[in-house]
C-alpha cells in the first residue's frame, strides 16, 4: 500500500535552516508529481510547493518563494524540502502528498512538526 | 492566484441530517479542477472528491460534489457520526500556485 513518511522536523531558531524528507513506498514514485502542504497550529491547510514527476518543474507559494526549495531523488523514492531563512510564521505541521495526476492529493503522510522559535 | 471562500465557517447538524457545504472561487476554476478533503483532529487530510464531482477510492456514496466555474458544493446526504470533521476545498486548475479554502467545521448539534 502507499506510504509516505516525513522526517526532519524539529525546533529551529528564526533565520535557521531545516531539511525535510518524505520517504515514499507502494507506488512508482518516479511517475507522480509530489507536493508539500503545511498547517499552522489550529489553522487551515496551506499549499507550499510542487515538483513534477521528473523534477523538471517546481512551483512555490509566494510565502516561501526564494527561501524554500523542493527537490526529489527518484532513485531513492524520496522527496525533500529545504527550508532556509525560517520565520516564526513557518511554524506548522508539514505534510508531503502524492497527486493523482493534476494536483488532487490522494495520499498524504502523517506530517512532521516544524517549530521556529528562539 | 485564485482565492477560495468556504461557507459556512461552522455547520451544526445532527446525525441523519443532510449537510451542504459551499466553496466559492475568486475566478473560474479551469476544467472543474476542484477537490474536497476531510480532516479529523490529529490526522492528515483525506481526499473525498476530485474533478468537482468524482468520488475518490473508497469514499461512501453519501458524499457528492457538484458545481463548476466559481461555485462548488459538497453534499453529505445523511450524516454519520464519523462525518463530523473539518472540510476543505482545493483548486488545482492549470498550473500552481494551488490554494485551499479556509475550511468548514461540521459539528454535532
Amino acid at each position: 500500500q502507499v506510504q509516505l513518511v516525513e522526517s526532519g522536523g524539529g525546533v529551529v531558531q528564526p533565520g535557521g535552516s531545516l531539511r525535510l524528507s518524505c520517504a515514499a513506498s507502494g507506488f512508482t514514485f518516479s511517475s507522480y508529481g509530489m507536493h508539500w502542504v503545511r498547517q499552522a497550529p489550529g489553522k487551515g491547510l496551506e499549499w507550499v510547493a510542487f515538483i513534477r514527476y521528473d523534477g523538471s518543474n517546481k512551483y512555490y507559494a509566494d510565502s516561501v518563494k526564494g527561501r524554500f526549495t523542493i527537490s526529489r531523488d527518484n532513485s531513492k523514492n524520496t522527496l525533500y524540502l529545504q527550508m532556509n531563512s525560517l520565520r516564526a510564521e513557518d511554524t506548522a505541521v508539514y505534510y508531503c502528498a502524492k497527486e493523482m495526476g493534476f494536483g488532487e492529493l490522494n495520499y498524504w503522510g502523517q506530517g512532521t512538526l516544524v517549530t521556529v522559535s528562539s | 492566484e485564485i482565492v477560495l471562500t468556504q461557507s459556512p465557517g461552522t455547520l451544526s447538524l445532527s446525525p441523519g441530517e443532510r449537510a451542504t457545504l459551499s466553496c466559492r472561487a475568486s475566478q473560474s476554476v479551469s476544467s472543474s479542477y476542484l477537490a474536497w478533503y476531510q480532516q479529523k483532529p490529529g490526522q492528515a487530510p483525506r481526499l473525498l472528491i476530485y474533478g468537482a464531482s468524482s468520488r475518490a477510492t473508497g469514499i461512501p456514496d453519501r458524499f457528492s460534489g457538484s458545481g463548476s466555474g466559481t461555485d462548488f458544493t459538497l453534499t453529505i446526504s445523511r450524516l454519520e457520526p464519523e462525518d463530523f470533521a473539518v472540510y476543505y476545498c482545493q483548486q488545482y486548475g492549470s498550473s500552481p500556485p494551488y490554494s485551499f479554502g479556509q475550511g468548514t467545521k461540521l459539528e454535532i448539534k
